[in-house]
């Protein structure tokens, strides 16, 4: 069955460091997305970034970029120059398969970015 | 390119009564979804429609939750009789199909509260 698993149910940063928010996951299938989201208080959800199983290179996004440890199945976010505005909700997601199957989400963890 | 639409935005009932939320996905996306999010926990997929045939309900309560999805475009999702564990923030989203990556893209929710 499809898992993902967060460990980190909030974190602080200082203003302008990096930080590296955890995901890990848990598939059988060889054909599999994963992607991170953020949560700000608003409550949308917005689509920040995405790997796909079969990528060689790590996923970049502008100030995102997503560390993919495919033996370790792991699928880090890591946020450099931290801004205030970052203080939100991330969630990690998977979708198995090589269509749009179904995609399940971490629990989330809550970042605090400190001025 | 307008976003996903959601209505109402809030809506407070009491135990026993129904409930009706709508969605109108991006122009031109063909897979639509619907998650309950409950307040500290990640969105749970209620049920994924592609165009109007539906491609998972595994998770969605059968015996009070009802959701359609008429010509592929707009959506409905439908409680009746509400229970009090179904307060939560229930979300809409779409992906296209094209591209392989199946981003999702959000509303910004019905907060519901059953009394």
């Amino acid at each position: 069955a499809q898992k993902i698993t967060q460990t980190q149910p909030g974190m602080f940063v200082q203003e302008k460091e990096a930080v590296t928010l955890d995901c890990t996951y848990d598939t059988s299938d060889q054909s599999y997305g994963l992607f991170w989201y953020k949560q700000p208080s608003s409550g949308e959800m917005i689509f920040l970034i995405y790997q796909g199983s079969y990528d060689e290179q790590n996923a970049t996004e502008g100030r995102y970029s997503l560390n993919f440890q495919k033996a370790r199945k792991s699928a880090n976010l890591v946020i450099s120059a931290s801004q205030l505005g970052d203080s939100a909700m991330y969630f990690c997601a998977m979708r198995e398969g090589a269509g749009g199957f179904k995609t399940i989400f971490g629990a989330g963890t809550r970042l605090f970015v400190k001025a | 390119e307008a976003g996903v639409a959601q209505s109402p935005r809030y809506k407070i009932i009491e135990k026993r009564q129904s409930v009706a939320f709508w969605c109108n996905p991006i122009s031109g996306h063909a897979t639509l979804y619907w998650y309950q999010q409950i307040l500290g926990q990640g969105p749970k997929l209620l049920i994924q429609f592609q165009n109007n045939g539906v491609v998972d309900d595994s998770q969605l309560p059968k015996d009070r939750f009802s959701a359609e999805r008429l010509k592929g475009v707009d959506s409905t999702l439908k409680i009746q009789p509400a229970k009090l564990e179904d307060s939560a923030v229930y979300l809409c989203a779409s992906s296209s199909d094209l591209g392989g990556t199946y981003e999702q893209y959000f509303g910004p929710g019905t907060r519901l509260t059953v009394t």
